[in-house]
């Protein structure tokens, strides 16, 4: 039980183009799925936290009109990568908790991404 | 500001042996301490949760302890074996239930 699931699992966009990388939750509801992001052997660091029905909330230092996150049902947050540039470049992950449950997170196995 | 230290060089160690993971953390009164587990190019996987008020919690032959005096926690994996090879992430829940991790500790066992 409790498995996300992302799609993309990579993807190679070309620089001022945008891309959307969907998280989904197979076998739970989450309210919330939160948005990371992992440099090659760097920690994740968390972007943004995605509520069911409500606007994200991005952590200092993400652009938000950059970075649009959509948590249009309780299985399903898009992450959309607007105007990639090779900078963007990294492993986007994501996670979800259990509606009703409060601690651990459930992860997805990644999204690479590339720009060129 | 807020830290969450975890040793960045690999740990080597013979299979068999006891594997010992530390995370240190300041200002940070954490309820909740995460351990999770991260092979490469995947998302991390939940291990172990100890909540401040514990000072120990065990599952197979994982280990973790939690000293809130200190602001440490040790993670221990008996009786490593090569499957064992990952790198360990540490994480402290904040508001929101957000998670802010440690840079992680890449584990090598060798048969």
């Amino acid at each position: 039980g409790a498995v996300v699931s992302q799609h993309p699992s990579w993807v190679i966009c070309k620089s001022g183009t945008s891309v959307k990388i969907e998280c989904r939750s197979l076998d739970f509801q989450a309210t919330t799925m939160f948005w990371y992001r992992q440099f090659p052997k760097q920690s994740l660091m968390l972007m943004a936290t995605s509520n069911e029905g409500s606007k994200a909330t991005y952590e200092q230092g993400v652009e938000k009109d950059k970075f649009l996150i959509n948590h249009a049902s309780l299985t399903l947050s898009t992450l959309t990568v607007t105007s990639a540039h090779p900078e963007d470049s990294s492993f986007y992950i994501c996670s979800a908790k259990i509606q009703g449950a409060r601690n651990e997170q459930y992860f997805g196995p990644g999204t690479r991404l590339t720009v060129t | 500001s807020q830290k969450i230290e975890q040793n960045s060089e690999a740990l080597n160690i013979q299979e068999g042996k006891t594997a010992t993971l530390t995370c240190n953390y300041t200002n940070y009164s954490p309820a909740y301490l995460q351990w999770y587990r991260q092979d490469p190019g995947r998302g991390p996987v939940f291990l172990l949760l100890i909540r401040e008020n514990e000072k120990e919690k065990r599952k197979e032959r994982l280990k973790v302890t939690f000293d809130t005096t200190l602001k440490q926690s040790l993670f221990h994996i008996t009786a490593s074996q090569p499957a064992d090879s990952a790198t360990y992430l540490c994480a402290l829940e904040g508001a929101g239930n957000m998670l802010t991790f440690g840079g992680g500790t890449r584990l090598m066992v060798k048969p």
